[in-house]
């Protein structure tokens, strides 16, 4: 079975700065997605970035980067020029490639950012 | 982006009477779906997956008698929680697979229900 591991059960930086949030996780399995997911106030799961676990290169998405650690199973969430509206609770997720694409989610780490 | 619907988004309900939810795929077909339910400052955990046409599988621990699951069509699921009672109370989240767009799971906005 999955598991993913959220050390940091609350973040809090200054607007402007920059925020890493970390996940590791354990599987046997070779081909996998990762993600992370925002969970703002309102509930509603916004997918923030996804990496497939074949592909070296980490993946990107304007201020969101990951650095994705294959061989440790590390998989950690970079916010640059955090803003207020980045405040929420920020999953991390894993999905085998095959079968049911379930997603296993970790316990989440509350980020604040603060004015 | 592909959308999917929940409703309602907010029930209360008495003790021992049961309550439907459903979920929608709005702009696309759903072959598979998802129901998680999440505890207050906790993560989301699987209950079980609904597959259109067929009997849903559900999670260790899921008793399938109390959450009843249908996914009658490929762009609607349903949870019925039957005889509810006051720990039953949640928020409840379902997901939905694009067959297209492989990998790509979408999420409702969710269903708070509460059971006095």
């Amino acid at each position: 079975a999955q598991t993913v591991t959220q050390s940091q059960p609350e973040m809090s930086v200054q607007e402007a700065e920059t925020v890493t949030l970390s996940c590791t996780y354990d599987t046997s399995e070779n081909n996998y997605y990762l993600f992370w997911y925002k969970q703002p106030p309102s509930r509603q799961m916004i997918l923030v970035i996804r990496q497939e676990a074949y592909k070296q290169q980490n993946a990107t998405e304007n201020r969101f980067s990951v650095n994705f650690q294959k061989a440790a199973k590390s998989f950690s969430l970079k916010i640059s020029d955090s803003q207020l509206g980045d405040t929420a609770m920020y999953f991390c997720a894993f999905m085998k490639r095959q079968g049911a694409q379930k997603l296993v989610f970790g316990q989440g780490t509350r980020l604040t950012i603060n004015p | 982006g592909a959308v999917v619907s929940q409703h309602p988004s907010w029930v209360i309900c008495k003790s021992g009477t049961s309550v439907k939810i459903e979920c929608r795929s709005l702009d696309f077909q759903a072959t598979t779906m998802f129901w998680y339910r999440q505890f207050p400052k906790q993560s989301l955990m699987l209950m079980a997956t609904s597959n259109e046409g067929s009997k849903a599988t559900y999670e260790q621990g899921v008793e399938k008698d109390k959450f009843l699951i249908n996914h009658a069509s490929l762009t609607l699921s349903t949870l019925t929680v039957t005889s509810a009672h006051p720990e039953d109370s949640s928020f409840y989240i379902c997901s939905a697979r694009d067959g297209v767009a492989y990998g790509e799971l979408f999420f409702g906005e969710g269903s708070r229900l509460t059971v006095l």
